[in-house]
Order: structure tokens, then sequence, then C-alpha cells
């Protein structure tokens, strides 16, 4: 199985800051890896698939890049709303696997 | 409107089996493969296996393949998973998502999830 580790775990940020976070697979998944954002008490909703496409209606502040086996994520200028767990998930091959997910709280 | 509705929550005690509908509308059923992840209370996502509505091929993840089992209905545009030998480590979430035309594919479309609960 392909392991997906995420980092950081938590993290903690400013209305306005820029966030990143990252994404490392065990074995090279070209850029099959999408991001998922989660609120409590909800269904995950796609952010970015294929590594670095913006899912339609999405703003444009959530960001995607990597290839192979390092990825990346970030919010550009961070916004109360985006409280939230984030994930993201292999989908090279099966089984898919998700990232242990980061949660992201506002300062 | 393309969405997925799940049947409602369900308590068992363990040993028992649990069966979650998941019905799709809005889009033709078998265009898309559909996937079941749960979700445990305060944990991540973990994939459980997939179905393919046009034929019902299945593919079941390691974990769950001697007590998981995945169908469909055409003519109601439903799936459905069951699980049996209930314990409470299968206490979550279980949530049917679309995915792509092709067994490995983007989620695009989530339901709004079915709390299982397993006590005694």
């Amino acid at each position: 199985d392909i392991q997906m580790t995420q980092s950081p775990s938590s993290l903690s940020a400013v209305v306005g800051d820029r966030v990143t976070i990252t994404c490392q697979a065990s074995q090279d998944i070209d850029n099959s890896l999408n991001w998922y954002q989660q609120k409590p008490g909800k269904a995950p909703k796609l952010l970015i698939f294929d590594a670095s496409n913006l899912e339609t209606g999405v703003p444009s502040r959530f960001s995607g890049r990597g290839s192979g086996t390092d990825f990346t994520f970030t919010i550009s200028g961070l916004q109360p709303e985006d409280v939230a767990t984030y994930y993201c998930q292999q989908f090279s091959r099966l089984p898919i696997t998700f990232g242990r997910g980061t949660r992201l709280e506002i300062k | 409107q393309v969405q997925l509705v799940q049947s409602g929550a369900e308590v068992k005690k363990p040993g028992a089996s649990v069966k979650v509908s998941c019905k799709a509308s809005g889009y033709t059923f078998t265009d898309n493969y559909i996937h079941w992840v749960r979700q445990a209370p305060g944990q991540g996502l973990e994939w459980m296996g997939l179905i393919n509505p046009n034929g019902g091929s299945t593919t079941y993840a390691q974990k769950f393949q001697d007590r998981f089992i995945m169908t469909r209905d055409t003519s109601t545009s439903t799936l459905y998973m069951a699980l049996s030998t209930l314990r409470s480590e299968d206490t979550a979430i279980y949530f049917c998502v679309r995915g792509g035309e092709v067994a490995t594919g983007v989620f695009d479309l989530w339901g709004q999830g079915t709390q299982v609960t397993v006590s005694s």
C-alpha cells in the first residue's frame, strides 16, 4: 500500500497568513493526488485534484503543487471560514490511501 | 440536483450486521465508480472499497475483504454496503463517494454520511 505522510498534524495561524501543508507519498504517484477540506460534522469537500487543479467553485486562495512523491497545499490569505481539517489522498493505485489530516485553527 | 443521499443512523450490537444505502441522483448512475470511506470518531478517512455500478464488479480493501459487501440496484440508482460481525471498532461515519470513470479517480461528490454505532 502507498503510505501518505502529511504534516503538520495541526497548525494555528492568523487571518491573512499564508499556510502550507505537505504530503509525501511512499512511492511515485505522478500527479495522482487530491486535497480535501472537512469541516466539523460535514463530509469532506474536494478542493484540489490532480495535485494542482482547482475544483470548480473553490476560491483561488487555495492551491496545490507537486509531482512524484512530494506535494504541497497552500492557502494564500487565510480566512476564518478556512478552519477545518485538510486531507491529502493518493489515487494512483488501489488501495486508495489518505494522509492523517491537518487540523487548521485560527489564532 | 447531483447528489448522493444515504440512509439514517444505525445502532447495532456486537456481532450483528448493518446495511447502509446510498441513492444517487442527477447524473448517469452507471458512469462513475462509487467508493465507500469510513471515519471513526476523531480519526481520519479510511477507504473500504469500490463498486462499478456498470456491471457490479467490486474491489475491497484487504482489511474488510471477509465481512464487507457492496451491491447496487440499477433500477433505483441505489448502492448498498453491508458490514457483518460488527465490533466496537466499526463505530464510525460511513460515506459513499462518487469517483471517476475509472477505478482510481477523483472523489468529487460525497454522501452526507451514515453514523453506525456498535454498542452492547
